[in-house]
């Protein structure tokens, strides 16, 4: 099956700076999402972002398809963007969104 | 809109009970899905629905049974729990298979098996 690695598995970092995520996948997709998970375990969908560039916000995201990768920029980083963010894929002709095993975000004041 | 619900949020079990865990949304999504999210792990496809009556098995299937008779409800059935089967349960709908659009996923049920 397709394989998702995202990185760094952890970053710890201080309030207002930036950072950037990294997901790789192995096979082509028609879609990927990141999502964030708060520390309550709530997971948030962040962006829909197969290809492209997208902004919302302190957040960007950025998808190479060709490249088989996606980045997920955060600037001036505050507290409560800490938590844990994944990179999900579904490859194309699947119905399966497959996703990573995480980038744990903390944020200190 | 509620959007997608679970309950219970939290369980507790012993090793051969069985339980079904409850997922509804309101948003008229065709596409349904369980997942199971580990310690330190990213989430695995358990189930999936693609409307009422239809349903197929994802990663990790094994000990689950599910069955989507309307399309707002998706329960999941745990036939005889195991320890194994220790973790936090997430449901999601979308549009469609999660191939072209965003997934929204419910509030999650904590499950342990002693």
């Amino acid at each position: 099956g397709i394989q998702v690695e995202q990185s760094p598995p952890d970053l710890i970092l201080q309030e207002g700076a930036n950072s950037t995520l990294r997901c790789n996948f192995s096979d082509s997709v028609n879609n990927l999402q990141w999502f964030h998970q708060n520390p309550w375990g709530q997971l948030i969908n962040l962006f829909y972002i197969p290809s492209g560039t997208k902004q919302n916000g302190r957040l960007s995201a950025t998808t190479v398809a060709t490249e088989r990768y996606s980045l997920l920029y955060i600037s001036s980083s505050q507290t409560t963007d800490s938590g844990v963010y994944f990179c999900a894929v579904n490859r194309k002709g699947a119905q399966k969104l497959v996703f990573g095993q995480g980038t744990r975000l903390t944020i200190n004041p | 809109n509620a959007g997608v619900t679970q309950t219970p949020k939290f369980q507790v079990l012993k090793t051969g009970q069985s339980m079904t865990l409850q997922c509804a949304q309101d948003m008229n999504h065709e596409y349904m899905s369980w997942y199971r999210q580990d310690p330190g792990m990213g989430l695995r496809l358990i189930h999936y629905s693609v409307g009422a009556g239809i349903t197929d098995q994802g990663e990790v299937p094994n000990g689950y049974n599910v069955s989507r008779s309307t399309t707002e409800d998706f329960p999941l059935r745990l036939l005889s729990a195991a320890p194994s089967q220790t973790s936090v349960y997430f449901c999601a709908s979308s549009w469609t298979g999660g191939y072209a659009d965003t997934q929204y996923f419910g509030p999650g049920t904590r499950l342990t098996v002693l």
